[in-house]
């Protein structure tokens, strides 16, 4: 069984949809909780972090962890064609530690 | 600030062959790290630098890939002799020492087919 289980997609939505992103976790250790955007061809591009339990806000992206679940979430609202990429949810452990756990990626299509 | 760079952007080679790859992280972050995606699954981690230490090598997959990081600057992975199963895409990350940064900025990869 994987550590950490995402959709791979794809995910198809229109332009000013609200997207929502999952991912599962079995390791209760992780403590950080991160959203990675990547581009065909590019490395993977840090969206947002969490610390533990909780939401976040950043403009159109919201954050969401539920330790309790092992589930987090990440949401876009008024989503646009730019935002189509493929969306790493990744985790590590809270000390020492930081190599990333990170799951397969969703990939999101935003059609215009 | 110019980001993560690695060299080469793309690498075919024979079975049996050797390969090296280099990662010039972000100037002043002093955390290093490698990270690999084969075929059809998620980035796994491979290991991790602080300054020329080798903080946590315990992703690297067998003693045929050696890392290093000489001067605490820019790093090498190596594989010798490579296998068709290590082809993939081979990723890059740096990050500054300070504080909680959970922040790894990745470089492009270098996309590794071993035929």
């Amino acid at each position: 069984q994987k550590e950490v289980e995402q959709d791979p997609g794809p995910l198809s939505v229109p332009e000013g949809a609200i997207v929502s992103l999952n991912c599962t976790y079995s390791n209760s250790a992780f403590q950080y909780f991160m959203w990675y955007r990547q581009y065909s061809r590019k490395g993977p591009e840090l969206l947002m972090y969490t610390y533990s339990s909780g939401n976040k806000e950043d403009g159109r992206f919201t954050a969401q962890v539920d330790k309790s679940s092992k589930y987090i979430s990440l949401f876009i609202r008024d989503s646009q064609p730019s935002d189509s990429a493929t969306y790493l949810c990744a985790m590590r452990v809270g000390t020492g530690r930081r190599a990333l756990t990170f799951g397969s990626g969703t990939r999101l299509q935003v059609q215009p | 600030e110019a980001g993560v760079t690695q060299f080469p952007s793309h690498s075919v080679i024979e079975k049996g062959q050797t390969v090296t790859l280099r990662c010039d992280p972000i100037s002043g972050h002093d955390n290093l790290y490698w990270y690999r995606r084969v075929m059809g699954k998620e980035i796994k981690f491979l290991l991790h630098f602080v300054k020329e230490s080798k903080q946590d090598e315990s992703g690297m997959p067998n003693n045929r890939f050696l890392a290093e990081r000489t001067g605490g600057t820019y790093s090498t992975l190596k594989v010798q002799p490579a296998e068709l199963e290590d082809s993939g895409v081979y990723f890059c990350a740096s990050s500054p020492s300070t504080g909680l940064s959970n922040e790894q900025f990745f470089g492009p990869g270098t996309r590794l087919t071993v035929l």
